[in-house]
């Protein structure tokens, strides 16, 4: 069946160091991708999609480019913040009606 | 619009009892879901309604649960007879069927603990 996997946690970086957290995917056909955020004491928020292959999504400096070849959705940012600390979901749509996540990535980021 | 809610925000309750969660919608969404979510994992697909029509159930939904939509707006999620194991997260969703990439809203989560 489809499932998602990303890099273990908790990821700790300083702030303005550049962030890289790997998502790679099983799944027949073409998924939609997305990476989900939560942060602490809140609900999941979508961060960005991608919906076919070679599409990049972005949204408040983040960005993550859909790769079939690698079947890869790393998601990126050049210059974190400590606002950016959180737990981070890639998750794919494929078919039916669910959402299937990745385990989480928690992202801790110091002044 | 206020987005997705979920009612009541954390529930205690003792081995064997039942417990009943609430989920309000986007009003104009069509599709509901409900998901669990362990710590340190993420979101577990349990069930998902199309208007009032439960259209798929995973197999983590056993026999102790039951979810309903009867007037295809509210949805509620059952749980009887709760097990320690049953302690989690549990997240509604909403979206509207027909976009083309199902984009899913979650709500805050009402958080389970069984004592």
């Amino acid at each position: 069946g489809d499932s998602v996997t990303q890099m273990e946690g908790p990821v700790t970086l300083s702030e303005e160091a550049f962030l890289t957290i790997n998502c790679t995917y099983t799944a027949t056909g073409y998924p939609s991708l997305f990476w989900y955020v939560q942060y602490p004491g809140e609900g999941l928020q979508l961060l960005l999609k991608a919906t076919k292959a070679d599409d990049k999504g972005s949204n408040k400096g983040f960005e993550a480019t859909y790769r079939k070849e690698t079947t890869s959705f790393h998601l990126e940012k050049g210059s974190v913040q400590v606002s950016d600390s959180a737990v981070y979901f890639c998750a794919l749509y494929n078919q039916g009606g669910k959402l299937i996540f990745g385990q989480g990535t928690e992202l801790s980021v110091k002044p | 619009d206020t987005g997705v809610s979920q009612d009541p925000r954390h529930k205690i309750t003792k081995r064997g009892q039942n417990v009943t969660f609430r989920c309000d919608p986007i009003s104009e969404h069509n599709r509901l879901y409900w998901y669990r979510q362990t710590l340190g994992q993420g979101p577990e697909f349990l069930t998902y309604f199309q208007n009032e029509a439960q259209l798929e159930k995973s197999r983590l939904l056993s026999d102790r649960f039951s979810a309903e939509r009867p007037k295809g707006s509210f949805s509620t999620l059952e749980i009887q007879r709760t097990e320690q194991g049953d302690s989690a997260m549990y997240l509604c969703a909403s979206s509207l069927a027909g976009s083309s990439y199902n984009e899913q809203f979650f709500g805050p989560g009402t958080r389970l603990t069984v004592l």
